[in-house]
Order: C-alpha cells, then structure tokens, then sequence
C-alpha cells in the first residue's frame, strides 16, 4: 500500500517562531488533507490540498504532487498550535479510505 | 461550520461486553467511515459506507465489528465482546462525495477503554 512519511517526528518551537512540516507519499494521490490533533485527541480539518497553495491565517500549506510531498508551514506559532500534525492521502488505487502518517508532534513554549 | 457529532464522548467497558458508537454525519454527506487510533499511534481506517453497504474495509474490521445506519440521520459501529485491544480513540467521518475528490470531515472521537 502507500506510504506516508512525516518530518520531523517531533518539533520544538518557542512562541513566535515559524516551521515547516513535511509529508511524503509514494504513490500519486488525488486527496490530501492535513490534521491537527488537539491534546484532547479532536481530529481538526487543516487543509484539502491535493495540489496547490492555500493559506488560511497563519497556516498555509503546498502540494506538489508530481513530487510527491506536501508541506504545511505555521508562521507566529502559538502554544495552542501544540499538538499532532498529519498528513493523509488518499489514491486511486483504493478510492475510499485515507492513509495517515505518522505524524508529527509539536510542542510550543513560552 | 456543519459538524460530525459522535457520542459518547467516552465509554467504559468490560471485556467481552458489547458497545455501540454512534455518529451523526453532516446531513447532505452520502459516504461514511469510521477510523480508529490506538494511543500513541497513527490513524487507521476502518470501513467505508455508502448506499447503505459497506464499500471498503480494512483487515482491522473482522467480523467483531459491524456498521449500520439504523435512520436517515444515525451511522452506528458496533463491536461485539470487546477485547483489551479494542481500547482506542475512534474517529467517525463524512464527505460530500467520492472521498478521493472530497475532503473528510471527522467528528470529535469517541476513546473507547476496554477494562
């Protein structure tokens, strides 16, 4: 099946700093969509991004899917911007079911 | 923003007890899923619905496990005499359309414990 790596597994970050998240996959995709998981285990709806740029706030992320990675950028982190990171892609090969990474967790201090 | 509702948010069993978790999809979503994540680990799919018949599933959904929309609005999994292993977060979701071109919308979890 699909692969899908995430870097870095864990980010350290003080508040205000920027980061870049990135995701690999091995097969082309036609569904890509980036989670935050909160420390309350909520699964949040980043982005849908199986190509392109989007931006939303402080979070934007870029897909380039003829290279097979996305990657989110967080600029001005803040501490609730603590959590999991991830990635999921979904492939023509099995329409219906998102593969995750494994993601990756970000710490923010003050 | 249209929210994917899953209660309860959490649930103690016994082991070789029966559970029910339930969902309520956004209302004009036609595909269902439900995934589950052990803690610590990444996110698994389960099954996928749709039409009223499952469409996909894991190897992870044997037969313990079985999903139902009992109404126009509910979307249950069910798993029968629960294991320790059982104990996870699981997550229900929706999309508009062939999930491929859609992005899911995921409910707040359920985090089933197995005692």
């Amino acid at each position: 099946g699909i692969q899908v790596e995430q870097s870095p597994p864990d980010l350290i970050l003080q508040e205000g700093a920027n980061s870049t998240l990135r995701c690999n996959f091995s097969d082309s995709v036609n569904n890509l969509q980036w989670f935050h998981q909160n420390p309350w285990g909520q699964l949040i709806n980043l982005f849908y991004i199986p190509s392109g740029t989007k931006q939303n706030g402080r979070l934007s992320a870029t897909t380039v899917a003829t290279e097979r990675y996305s990657l989110l950028y967080i600029s001005s982190s803040q501490t609730t911007d603590s959590g999991v990171y991830f990635c999921a892609v979904g492939y023509t090969g099995t329409a219906s079911k998102l593969t995750f990474g494994t993601g990756t967790r970000l710490q923010v201090t003050l | 923003e249209p929210e994917v509702t899953q209660t309860p948010s959490h649930q103690v069993t016994q082991m070789g007890q029966e559970v029910i978790l339930r969902c309520v999809p956004i209302s004009n979503h036609l595909y269902f899923y439900w995934y589950r994540q052990i803690l610590g680990q990444k996110v698994e799919f389960l099954v996928s619905f749709y039409n009223n018949e499952i469409s996909e599933k894991s190897e992870i959904f044997d037969d313990q496990f079985s999903v139902e929309r009992p109404d126009g609005s509910n979307f249950t999994l069910k798993i029968r005499s629960t294991k320790l292993e059982d104990s996870a977060m699981y997550f229900c979701a929706s999309s508009e359309g062939y999930s491929s071109n859609y992005g899911y919308t995921f409910g707040s979890g359920t985090r089933l414990t197995v005692v």
